[in-house]
């Protein structure tokens, strides 16, 4: 098991560009979740799905998009990147006993 | 609305002493705590889950009690480590696939 795995693990990006960070998991969980860290703010949600093709907000979406189309894979978009960004995003599963497992994160610099 | 916090946030011990990090959250109604330990550049690592309807939980040198009704959750380690040095973070399930997170408490155990 390879578990949550997350691509690129550092990214430099322009004001005004577009990305996407890549999450996958091989444990079959339905519930992924996208979140963003910040030094003393700890991690907020940005978007989270409970399952193929269903997805919703959470406390941070704005500039964000998500989509699921299988099980394993939960890819966030930054639609034009804006220095506000610019933070350690973590991906996470959520297993039916409701323990999370966190990927490796992904550093984000915007300039 | 849901907030956590943990106190202090960072704390420095001496090899071998026993210590005890705290978690306070202001409602109640949660579906359960769990406790995570990130190491610097890393993902996040579950610790311990304790379910709304339990006390506490122990895993080795790690006990995690909960008193709901005070808003409380304090994760002890015996024996310290200085492996045991990192960041620990309390997260709190308050249903609706919503987790919200404290800041954590920044460890470090001296040899």
């Amino acid at each position: 098991n390879a578990g949550v795995t997350q691509t690129p693990k550092f990214q430099v990006l322009k004001t005004g560009q577009s990305m996407t960070l890549q999450c996958a998991q091989d444990m079959n969980h339905e519930y992924m979740s996208w979140y963003r860290q910040d030094p003393g703010m700890g991690l907020r949600l940005i978007h989270y799905s409970v399952g193929a093709g269903i997805t919703d907000q959470g406390e941070v979406p704005n500039g964000y998009n998500v989509s699921r189309s299988t099980t394993e894979d939960f890819p966030l978009r930054l639609l034009s990147a804006a220095p506000s960004q610019t933070s350690v995003y973590f991906c996470a599963s959520r297993s039916t006993a409701d323990t999370q497992y966190f990927g490796p994160g992904t550093r984000l610099t915007v300039l | 609305k849901q907030e956590v916090t943990q106190i202090p946030a960072a704390l420095s011990v001496p090899e071998g002493e026993n210590l005890v990090l705290n978690c306070s959250f202001t409602d109640s109604a949660i579906y359960n705590l769990q406790w995570f330990r990130q190491d610097p550049g890393k993902g996040l690592t579950s610790l311990l889950l304790i379910q709304s309807s339990q006390r506490e939980q122990t895993s080795g040198r790690l006990n995690a009690s909960l008193d709901k009704s005070s808003g409380r959750s304090t994760l002890y380690i015996a024996a310290s480590q200085p492996g045991d040095s990192a960041t620990y973070l309390c997260a709190v399930h308050t249903g609706g696939f919503k987790t919200i997170f404290g800041a954590g408490t920044r460890l470090f155990v001296k040899a």
